[in-house]
């Protein structure tokens, strides 16, 4: 039943040590999201795609890449972990089509330590 | 660029007290406008958008284009309504702005 599924949901990596974080849906949708949740604070948007063009955000470092290899997994890589980088880490879904309402589907996140 | 402003961090009231979270926004184009709410240890959710002009739990949300608002009302606050809830703004490229958030606790 789940729509938008996020593995592992605990991430522990060491400092350093590439990490990739995974999200899959069954909802079809077109646009895939990544974002970084730190305690706290507001989502804040690294990436995202729509269909497979590839959407970054200005200030999102480069030790974040991401990749869609389909329609429905998306995955964040973490090149090089700082102890800034540790936080939720966010996966959201949504159509984009003119007659739809748009929202974002969420889920549950991966919570990433760096030790 | 577009920009999404919730000025409560902290919001408190007691049950059955009205509540207003307030959210305004910047964008040059046409926004669509949402409430996301999440409760303790839950994901993120919708809870209710601008354009279908509907009442999720009692709340209600009008989109102010004069005032560039979308502010988040309920008449009767009830104590599961305790929540983080996040006002966001989606340009018609997709990409969504969250605003800071609003802490909500309604007290007994």
């Amino acid at each position: 039943d789940a729509m938008v599924i996020q593995n592992p949901r605990y991430q522990v990596t060491q400092f350093g040590k590439p990490v990739t974080l995974s999200c899959s849906q069954t909802l079809n949708h077109n646009v895939m999201y990544w974002y970084q949740q730190k305690s706290s604070q507001a989502p804040k948007l690294l990436f995202h795609y729509y269909d497979k063009d590839f959407n970054n955000e200005a200030d999102t470092p480069d030790n974040f890449q991401s990749r869609r290899p389909n329609t429905s997994f998306c995955f964040l890589d973490i090149r090089s972990p700082g102890l800034g980088d540790a936080a939720m880490y966010l996966c959201a879904t949504s159509a984009l089509a003119l007659s739809s309402y748009n929202e974002q589907f969420f889920g549950p996140g991966t919570r990433l330590t760096v030790l | 660029a577009q920009r999404v402003t919730q000025p409560e961090k902290l919001l408190s009231v007691f049950k059955g007290a009205p509540v207003e979270l307030k959210c305004n926004y910047s964008y040059s184009g046409s926004p669509e406008l949402f409430w996301y709410v999440q409760y303790s240890r839950q994901r993120l959710q919708l809870l209710l958008r601008h354009i279908s002009r509907e009442s999720i739990k009692g709340f209600t949300a009008d989109l102010n284009k004069g005032e560039t608002s979308f502010h988040l009302k309920k008449p009767f606050a009830q104590e599961e309504d305790s929540a983080m809830y996040y006002c966001a703004l989606r340009t018609t490229a997709g990409k969504s702005t969250f605003g800071d958030g609003t802490t909500l606790t309604v007290k007994p």
